[in-house]
């Protein structure tokens, strides 16, 4: 059981470089969310898709976009990347709302 | 935005022990989720409170949705070597909008 699959699981970007984080589910869920984890802070927000075709900005959207490629694939980009977006990112799915969601194996990103 | 305190940050204890850590909020919250994450994986949901005063198990882990519906508690009994991880809470407001985590208790259990 896949569940939630992230690629990368780590990446080295110098700042300025641009890269897409992939995720997809094979649970059929509605909902696809992607999370950025920094040390002490919890997981804050970063985009969410409640549906396929929507997607709308959490707490930290700034410096990512996100596209909801199909109902499996939610994907994560930084265009420009900054040494302030050095986190763990992770990519999470529920049937509908936030709360039982499945996470994947998170992508380690450093920015330097 | 809305803040969680959680506490204790870190916990080094005996195996065997038992373990207590709550999450605060200065928001009102409707749901109260328990997660558990260990190195290099994703946090893992342990228990979901839906209701003031609820209290809920899954085996030795017991949390509590607290009555002012401001903190949450969960507690580890007989604490084992794979109980260690990170433990987050996280609470959801009544218009079911995004989680709002806690900053996570580190556990560590010597054998």
């Amino acid at each position: 059981n896949a569940g939630v699959t992230q690629t990368p699981k780590f990446q080295v970007l110098k700042t300025g470089q641009s890269m897409t984080l992939q995720c997809a589910q094979d649970m059929n869920h509605n909902s696809m969310y992607w999370y950025r984890q920094d040390p002490g802070m919890g997981l804050r927000l970063i985009y969410y898709s409640a549906s396929e075709g929507t997607t709308d900005k959490g707490e930290v959207p700034n410096g990512y976009n996100v596209s909801r490629l199909n109902k499996r694939e939610f994907s994560l980009r930084l265009e420009s990347a900054a040494p302030s977006q050095t986190s763990v990112y992770f990519c999470a799915s529920s049937d509908q709302g936030f709360t039982e969601a499945f996470f994947g194996q998170g992508t380690r990103l450093t920015v330097v | 935005g809305q803040q969680l305190n959680q506490s204790p940050q870190s916990m080094f204890i005996q195996e065997g022990e038992d373990v207590s850590m709550n999450c605060t909020s200065s928001s009102i919250f409707n749901t109260w989720l328990w997660y558990k994450q260990e190195p290099g994986e994703g946090p893992v949901l342990l228990i979901a409170l839906y209701k003031a005063g609820e209290l809920t198990s899954n085996g030795r882990l017991t949390a509590q949705f607290g009555i002012t519906r401001k903190d949450s508690f969960l507690n580890i009994s007989a604490s084992i070597p794979s109980d260690v991880g990170i433990y987050f809470c996280a609470g959801q407001d009544n218009a079911g909008n995004m989680l709002t985590f806690g900053g996570g208790t580190r556990l560590m259990v010597k054998p």
